[in-house]
């Protein structure tokens, strides 16, 4: 019983590399969820997908692209990263058709540090 | 706009004491409240949530928390801490008919923190 896992948990790139941060569900949840964490922030929401094929930007999307071509995985790439996508990366998933409304559940984070 | 505020970004207690964390909402609309906790190097684990049934709600290991639709207020509570408890709590709002970009909001995270 995987639940979500992320990877790689821990990841140090270079401005203006292209990076990807996996999100895997064993749940076949509907919704998922790509969030960042920053100290005073709390967590905002990048984008999210309510299915396979639909995807949809959430409070915080430039610089960030998704596709969730399965309902399993929901990859997030930054094109080209920048110093203040630092920052821990938290994949969620929810089930059934309350999306948003219902339980979130976590993957362990992926911490991103960009030199 | 929905928003959160979470009071108190550090509360500190002794063990066996009662825990308060306040969280203040603002929703045009009949929102979904929750409150997660995370721990130190964890993902976020949902605690409680409440979704327009009973206005008291019960949550794992003890904790609850009261909607207060008229003082817009959703504070989480615990009779009585215990040092396990020591992690960081988010209060979350959600709700239908906003935009995307702000359809669920978190806030900003109280620390609680546990005396021996």
């Amino acid at each position: 019983d995987a639940g979500i896992t992320q990877s790689p948990r821990y990841k140090i790139t270079e401005t203006g590399r292209q990076v990807t941060l996996m999100c895997h569900q064993t749940w076949s949840h509907s919704y998922m969820f790509w969030y960042r964490q920053d100290l005073g922030h709390g967590l905002r929401l990048i984008y999210y997908s309510a299915a396979a094929d639909i995807t949809d930007k959430g409070e915080v999307p430039d610089g960030y692209v998704v596709s969730r071509s399965k309902t399993e995985n929901f990859p997030l790439t930054l094109e080209s990263a920048t110093r203040s996508q630092t920052s821990v990366y938290f994949c969620a998933s929810s089930g059934l058709a309350g999306g948003y409304q219902e339980t979130q559940y976590f993957g362990p984070g992926t911490r991103l540090l960009v030199l | 706009a929905q928003s959160v505020t979470q009071l108190d970004s550090h509360v500190s207690v002794s063990e066996g004491t009662p825990v308060l964390l306040r969280c203040n909402y603002s929703s045009s609309y009949s929102p979904s409240l929750f409150w997660y906790v995370q721990h130190p190097n964890k993902g976020l684990q949902l605690l409680l949530k409440y979704t327009s049934a009973a206005t008291l709600v019960k949550g794992i290991n003890g904790f609850e928390a009261e909607f207060k639709k008229s003082e817009t207020s959703f504070h989480l509570t615990k009779p009585s801490a215990h040092m396990s408890d020591a992690a960081e709590y988010f209060c979350v709002v959600s709700g239908m008919g906003y935009s995307s970009a702000s359809k669920i909001i978190f806030g900003s995270g109280t620390r609680l923190s546990i005396r021996p």
